[in-house]
């Protein structure tokens, strides 16, 4: 089975501060993870995805997450945070030839001017 | 066309009443999803079709019923629901040999 962990249910920042939200993952195989962001009222966007390719991996609007296999995360940064980016965040686990996609809690991410 | 479309955006329904929500997309690829997600909630997993078969189904009630009766279109039949399955009810559709799934925008069920 897979799974994923979500560490932080909310999380809040100042505009222009450091974004960072975790994501911890359980897998007995090489799993592919993704982060997907949910504004208020709307559907899911894909940030970014991870698939056993470059362990960095770079997402749209200046989110970045790494793959640490070592440590079982797959953390969600981003350099300085924007108003707009005030949405809830789902780290979600899936597998190659898997059809069973799982996602995490969910962290609320509050941007504060 | 990489988009995932769910009619309808918004459905209210009594508990008496009998509906259905659409899901089509044309990227050919064969799983398709359904999940229900309640409000500050993770989407939960209902269904997940692959090659127009069910291959998972999560221990829904059977006031929900699912249907994909071609490689494109996924249907979910509802019939005698409850109050409490209001939520947003989001399809997704995955290209099999990857991971990548695309989500539709939602459909936003009220049952009354």
């Amino acid at each position: 089975a897979q799974s994923v962990t979500q560490l932080d249910s909310h999380v809040s920042v100042s505009e222009g501060t450091p974004v960072l939200l975790r994501c911890n993952y359980s897998s007995s195989y090489s799993p592919s993870l993704f982060w997907y962001v949910q504004h208020p009222n709307k559907g899911l966007q894909l940030l970014l995805k991870y698939t056993s390719a470059a362990t960095l991996v770079k997402g749209i609007n200046g989110f970045e997450a790494e793959f640490k296999k070592s440590e079982t995360s797959f953390h969600l940064t981003k350099p300085s945070a924007h108003m707009s980016d005030a949405a809830e965040y789902f780290c979600v686990v899936t597998k190659l030839n898997n059809n069973d996609m799982r996602f995490g809690a969910g962290t609320r991410l509050t941007v504060k001017p | 066309d990489t988009e995932v479309t769910q009619t309808p955006k918004h459905l209210v329904m009594g508990m008496t009443n009998k509906k259905s929500l659409k899901c089509e997309q044309h990227m050919g690829h064969r799983a398709m999803y359904w999940y229900k997600q309640k409000a500050k909630k993770p989407p939960e997993l209902m269904f997940v079709y692959s090659y127009e078969k069910l291959s998972i189904n999560e221990s829904v009630p059977s006031r929900f019923s699912p249907e994909c009766p071609n490689s494109s279109l996924l249907n979910l039949h509802l019939h005698a629901l409850q109050p409490e399955d209001s939520a947003l009810y989001l399809c997704a559709s995955l290209r099999l040999g990857s991971t990548e799934a695309f989500f539709g925008q939602g459909t936003r069920l009220t049952v009354v």
